[in-house]
């Protein structure tokens, strides 16, 4: 069964805590990103990466970090310096090929604050 | 930096009814244009998409799009909603060569029996 895996479906982070968000894709794609989704804003990307070893920050990457160990694994770690972490958090992939580039998402991860 | 608008955030339609909600962006080069849809407690799936030629397009469960670059926009359409439409629906753009998408904020349709 192919597709993105976003695990846990929900998390819960106490204060000056750090917490990890696992993406999982078996697609065989080069690119991932992650978005976060709060209500009304849409959706707005925090970190992407084209290849292993490689990824860049999107627009709101403060208080975010990511690492690209392995092309199928793409991790998001919210900080403790990320003041307003609930939300919606989506992860998607897609291959490099503009062509034909289509993002395909996971089934996301709620983030909530105790 | 490119932007999308989104015109309609909460749409509520008796089924049966015409749909189109609006989406324009601003950037002035080429573009790549997709239209997402979420429904209730499901993954965020492709509607449609726009890449090249035909500027009307055709996606799933019977929406439509037209790019008309003139005026920056990729309208969804659909002739006839149903209740199982109710979902949120994402417009978004790729511009600049590059692999972001920029995505608008999304408008709430709600289709009632």
């Amino acid at each position: 069964d192919g597709g993105i895996t976003q695990s846990p479906k929900y998390l819960f982070r106490k204060e000056g805590q750090n917490v990890t968000l696992s993406c999982e894709q078996n697609l065989n794609h080069d690119a991932m990103y992650w978005y976060r989704q709060d209500p009304g804003q849409g959706l707005r990307l925090i970190y992407y990466s084209q290849i292993v070893n490689d990824f860049q920050k999107g627009d709101i990457a403060e208080g975010y970090s990511v690492s690209r160990e392995k092309k199928e694994s793409f991790p998001l770690t919210v900080t403790s310096a990320q003041k307003n972490p609930t939300a919606f958090y989506l992860c998607a992939s897609s291959i490099l090929d503009l062509a034909k580039n289509i993002q395909y998402f996971g089934a996301g991860t709620r983030l909530s604050v105790l | 930096a490119q932007s999308v608008s989104q015109h309609n955030h909460h749409v509520i339609l008796s089924e049966a009814a015409s749909l189109e909600l609006g989406c324009n962006y601003s950037y002035g080069g080429t573009v790549n244009l997709f239209w997402y849809v979420q429904y209730p407690g499901q993954h965020l799936q492709l509607l449609l998409k726009y890449f090249s030629g035909d500027p009307l397009v055709k996606g799933i469960k019977g929406f439509e799009a037209e790019f008309i670059k003139s005026k920056f926009s990729f309208n969804l359409r659909k002739p006839s909603v149903q209740w199982s439409d109710t979902a949120e629906y994402f417009c978004a753009v790729r511009a600049g060569g590059g692999n972001k998408l920029t995505f608008g904020t999304g408008t709430q349709l709600k289709v009632e029996l």
